[in-house]
C-alpha cells in the first residue's frame, strides 16, 4: 500500500530558482492538505482541496500554487525560492464523510533555500 | 479563533517512568475533534488517536491513555512505562468541523525516553 507519495524527499535550490514538490495518493481520498514544518514549530498549513478543481490558501500561502486536475495528485509550486522557504513540507489526504477521520500524511519533503 | 497549546516544549524521563503530555485547545465550535500524533526521529507523522468532543469518555490502548476534559479544553496524552522507542515529537491537531477539516496544529512536544 503506498498511500500518500511525496517525491523527492531532498532538494536544495538556489534563490529564485522554482521547483515542483510532488504529491500523489492511491486512496480515492478527496481532501488533500499541504503543510510546511518549520523548526520546533507544529504544521502550519499552505494550502488545501476538498476535491478535484478546488483548491484553497490556508494560513501560509504566500510563495506557494498548487493546482488540482486529479483526484490523485496535489503537487505544491514554489516560484522564486526564498530561504525563507526553508522547510518541511507534508501533504496529507483525508477521506470525505465522516468528521472524524485522520489525516494520512507522506513522509515529507526537506527543501534548503541556499 | 481556533488555537492549540502545548506548553510542554521538551520532556525528559528515565525509561519506565509514566510521562503525561498536556493539550490544551480554544475553539468556539461546539462540535469538534482532537487527535494526537506521534513523530519519531526519521520524520513521519504517525496517527495515534482521535476523539469527538461530544465523546468524554477516555480510552487506554496497551500503554498509552487520553483523558479529554471538556470542561478545561484539554486532551492529554500519558504513556505508562516508557520505552526509549516512545521518543519522538508528539502532535495535538484540533479539527475545523467547517467542511474543510483543517487541522491546528500545536508546536509538539518532544519527548526523550533515557535508557
Amino acid at each position: 500500500n503506498a498511500g500518500v507519495t511525496q517525491t523527492p524527499k531532498f532538494r536544495i535550490l538556489k534563490i529564485g530558482q522554482s521547483m515542483t514538490l510532488q504529491c500523489t495518493q492511491d486512496m480515492n481520498h478527496n481532501y488533500m492538505y499541504w503543510y510546511r514544518q518549520d523548526p520546533g514549530m507544529g504544521l502550519k498549513l499552505i494550502y488545501y482541496s476538498v476535491g478535484a478543481g478546488i483548491t484553497d490558501k490556508g494560513e501560509v500561502p504566500n510563495g506557494y500554487n498548487v493546482s488540482r486536475s486529479t483526484t490523485e495528485d496535489f503537487p505544491l509550486r514554489l516560484e522564486l525560492a526564498a530561504p525563507s522557504q526553508t522547510s518541511v513540507y507534508f501533504c496529507a489526504t483525508r477521506q470525505g464523510g465522516g468528521s472524524n477521520q485522520p489525516q494520512h500524511f507522506g513522509d515529507g519533503t526537506r527543501l534548503s533555500i541556499l | 479563533a481556533q488555537k492549540v497549546t502545548q506548553a510542554q516544549t521538551e520532556i525528559s524521563v528515565v525509561e519506565k517512568e509514566d510521562v503525561t503530555l498536556d493539550c490544551v485547545y480554544e475553539t468556539r465550535d461546539t462540535t469538534y475533534y482532537l487527535f494526537w500524533y506521534k513523530q519519531p526521529p526519521s520524520g513521519e507523522l504517525v496517527f495515534l488517536i482521535r476523539r469527538n468532543s461530544f465523546d468524554e469518555q477516555n480510552e487506554i490502548s496497551g500503554r498509552y491513555s487520553w483523558n479529554f476534559q471538556k470542561s478545561t479544553s484539554s486532551f492529554n496524552f500519558t504513556i505508562t512505562a516508557s520505552q526509549v522507542v516512545d521518543s519522538a515529537v508528539y502532535f495535538c491537531a484540533l479539527s475545523e468541523t467547517s467542511g474543510t477539516y483543517k487541522y491546528i496544529f500545536g508546536t509538539g512536544t518532544r519527548l526523550k525516553v533515557l535508557a
